[in-house]
């Protein structure tokens, strides 16, 4: 539970679609998070997803899991300039508690006007 | 309702003092997580308080130390500072004990040891 993987970077234009991706290596992880994290802020929940799931949809936001690649993607539809910020992947897994989360290395977003 | 509440905000320090770190949860929730962020080692997990009990911790050595009170606030500890020990430190909050509740993190205090 303790690999999780991110591309540090991302770049897109204002009115497109980013699609940031994160892998994990632990198969027996409960819940997989998506935070963000702008300039001087702490983490704001993004949203959640649970391990037996595949897909979840809230407004902007779909975050997609792939089980059997351990594979993790959230996509942001019509991205504009205030989702420039760090996203981050975490997860928490079975036998440990759901307060420790194994966060990724971030993927910085730049969105270019 | 009002979000995790961490103060202070920013905190200068010398190598060798110590340091208390205050951290006020979101109304009703009873689980109290801390992290550590730095560029170099990213979001590492300090320690995870449920009703005034530590009930997982990190792989810190013993100068970082914690607890909580029955209000749910929790507090943390940091002894004997190092130039390494200069981060943001960020604290979430829970309800637990209720399916999946999600972390909510607070803005953080930025403590520079110098």
């Amino acid at each position: 539970g303790e690999d999780v993987e991110q591309s540090l970077f991302l770049s897109v234009r204002e009115g497109d679609s980013s699609v940031i991706n994160c892998t994990y290596t632990d198969s027996s992880s409960t819940y997989l998070y998506w935070y963000k994290q702008e300039p001087g802020a702490g983490l704001q929940l993004l949203t959640y997803i649970f391990s037996n799931m595949d897909m979840k949809q809230d407004q902007r936001l779909t975050v997609l899991l792939n089980k059997k690649d351990k594979h993790l993607s959230l996509r942001i539809a019509d991205t504009q300039t205030g989702d420039s910020a760090i996203y981050f992947c975490a997860e928490t897994f079975r036998g440990s508690t759901l307060g420790r989360l194994y966060f990724g290395r971030g993927t910085q977003l730049t969105v270019w006007p | 309702k009002a979000g995790v509440t961490q103060t202070p905000r920013y905190l200068i320090k010398t190598r060798g003092q110590q340091v208390t770190l205050s951290c006020s949860p979101i109304s009703g929730h009873r689980s109290v997580s801390w992290y550590q962020q730095t560029p170099g080692q990213g979001l590492q997990f300090l320690f995870e308080y449920f009703s005034e009990t530590q009930r997982n911790k990190g792989n810190f050595p013993g100068r970082f130390s914690g607890r909580q009170f029955s209000n749910s606030r929790s507090e943390m500890n940091v002894s004997t500072l190092e130039l390494g020990d200069s981060a943001l430190y960020l604290c979430a909050s829970s309800l637990a004990g209720q399916g999946n509740s999600p972390l909510h993190f607070g803005n953080g205090t930025r403590l520079t040891v110098t």
